[in-house]
């Protein structure tokens, strides 16, 4: 079946640096994408999304890329904060089946 | 966005022993999910909670393991059954936000089991 995988389990970034997380997933048809952040004891949080008719998205200080050719979903994170010390999960969607969700990056922040 | 509480937020079990996890909403949904997140790892889907049907299991997750009530459109439960260490997870409850599966989950805060 479809999975969906990181390339990198764990990121340090410096205070004030951008962050680049990513996600590779392998179901071409997946349509619809979100990127969840999750606080320690805390449940996911929904961040951004992005549907597969863009290949990109902007929110506050996130924005999303979406490379359909290469199958591949980036967060990038702007002037990165200590209170963005998580971790991140990409999720996939095809076409009304269940979320798939990825394995997850954790994000540590460096004062 | 819905307001999702679970209870109990964590919990020490026996072996051998079940437990039941509630999830609140506060405003109707349709669709109610249960995800299942092992120490370190990511979310799995156990089922989807169906109102006034029987649960929709995922490959994996039988309902002898893992029964689910849903008696209304605001409220389900989860029992996780004659439990061993290898279910010490957090479970975690998820509704959809009205658009079905193409639109976002939301979460609850998750009822975190530890099984000695």
């Amino acid at each position: 079946g479809e999975s969906v995988g990181l390339h990198l389990p764990t990121l340090s970034v410096q205070e004030g640096d951008n962050s680049i997380i990513n996600c590779a997933y392998s179901n071409s048809a997946s349509d619809y994408f979100i990127w969840y952040k999750q606080e320690s004891g805390k449940g996911p949080q929904f961040i951004i999304d992005i549907r597969s008719n863009m290949d990109k998205r902007q929110g506050q200080r996130v924005t999303v890329l979406l490379n359909k050719t290469v199958k591949h979903l980036s967060l990038q994170i702007a002037a990165t904060q200590p209170g963005d010390s998580a971790v991140y999960f990409c999720a996939e969607n095809n076409y009304g089946q269940n979320f798939v969700f990825g394995p997850g990056t954790r994000l540590s922040v460096l004062p | 966005s819905a307001v999702i509480s679970q209870k109990p937020s964590r919990d020490i079990c026996q072996r051998g022993t079940s437990l039941t996890i509630q999830c609140q909403v506060d405003s109707q949904v349709t669709m109610m999910f249960w995800y299942r997140q092992q120490p370190g790892q990511s979310l799995t889907l156990i089922a989807t909670a169906n109102q006034g049907s029987e649960a929709t299991y995922e490959s994996g997750f039988v309902i002898d393991k893992f029964p689910i009530s849903r008696p209304n459109l605001t409220f389900s439960t989860l029992t996780v059954s004659n439990m061993s260490p290898e279910d010490s997870s957090i479970y975690l409850c998820s509704v959809d936000n009205g658009q079905g599966y193409t639109g976002e989950l939301f979460f609850g805060e998750g009822s975190r089991l530890t099984v000695l």
